[in-house]
């Protein structure tokens, strides 16, 4: 199993500004992934975090609004950028040993935008 | 276009009755199939998965059954307990590509005591 450490927990950010959020997964994974959950709504997938170059996003999703950096195997951040209040939602950071076995996730960063 | 449906968004059940959480899926490239929980202020928490060469996966309480030919699985909780009580979620990954999970819409579940 890996354990995630996603930091902050929470926050309330004003409009306009940035938030980076970090994922720490205690062991090396194969995969990492960055999901929003929005109030009453499914994981919706936003990337996947691929080491040493560029995320690969979701329809929907690009990278100047969510950048994105997987420097290593244990580590990767994920920026909301130039936030508005549609992007208050839980964001969640997951990581996959391998394929074909489970994700584990991260406890989820609870951003409010005001 | 949702891929992973959980057409029931809520289910209650008495506490040592079994709880049926359905799940249908379109994709017909997705070949791995998990179930979460998830309480409130938390991540969500892996249960159990099924391969799709199986038909059916057991642990404890929870077993895991998928019918190919439907594109539908369900999770079966036996007996039920009022720490079930939380929000299910199915997901489904493919062969191939960045093998990426997707969600499915999640069913709250409240075991009654």
């Amino acid at each position: 199993s890996a354990v995630i450490s996603q930091k902050p927990s929470r926050d309330i950010c004003q409009r306009g500004t940035s938030l980076t959020i970090q994922c720490q997964v205690d062991s090396q994974v194969t995969m990492m992934f960055w999901y929003r959950q929005q109030p009453g709504q499914s994981l919706t997938l936003i990337a996947t975090a691929n080491q040493g170059s560029e995320a690969t996003y979701e329809s929907g999703f690009v990278i100047d609004k969510f950048p994105i950096s997987r420097p290593n195997l244990t580590f990767s951040t994920l920026t909301v950028s130039n936030m508005s209040p549609e992007d208050s939602s839980i964001y969640l950071c997951s990581a996959g040993l391998t394929r074909n076995t489970e994700a584990f996730f991260g406890q989820g960063t609870r951003l409010t935008v005001v | 276009d949702q891929q992973v449906k959980q057409n029931s968004p809520s289910l209650s059940v008495q506490e040592g009755r079994i709880s049926i959480l359905n799940c249908d899926y379109t994709n017909s490239m997705f070949d791995y199939f998990l179930w979460y929980k998830k309480y409130p202020a938390e991540g969500p928490t892996f249960l159990i998965s099924i391969s799709s060469i199986k038909d059916k996966n057991e642990d404890g309480r929870f077993t895991v059954f998928l019918n190919k030919s439907a594109k539908h699985l369900s999770l079966h909780i036996v007996p039920s307990q009022p720490g079930d009580s939380a929000v299910y979620f199915c997901a489904a990954s493919a062969v191939g590509g960045t093998y990426k999970y997707i969600f499915g819409t999640g069913t709250r579940l409240k075991v009654l005591a």
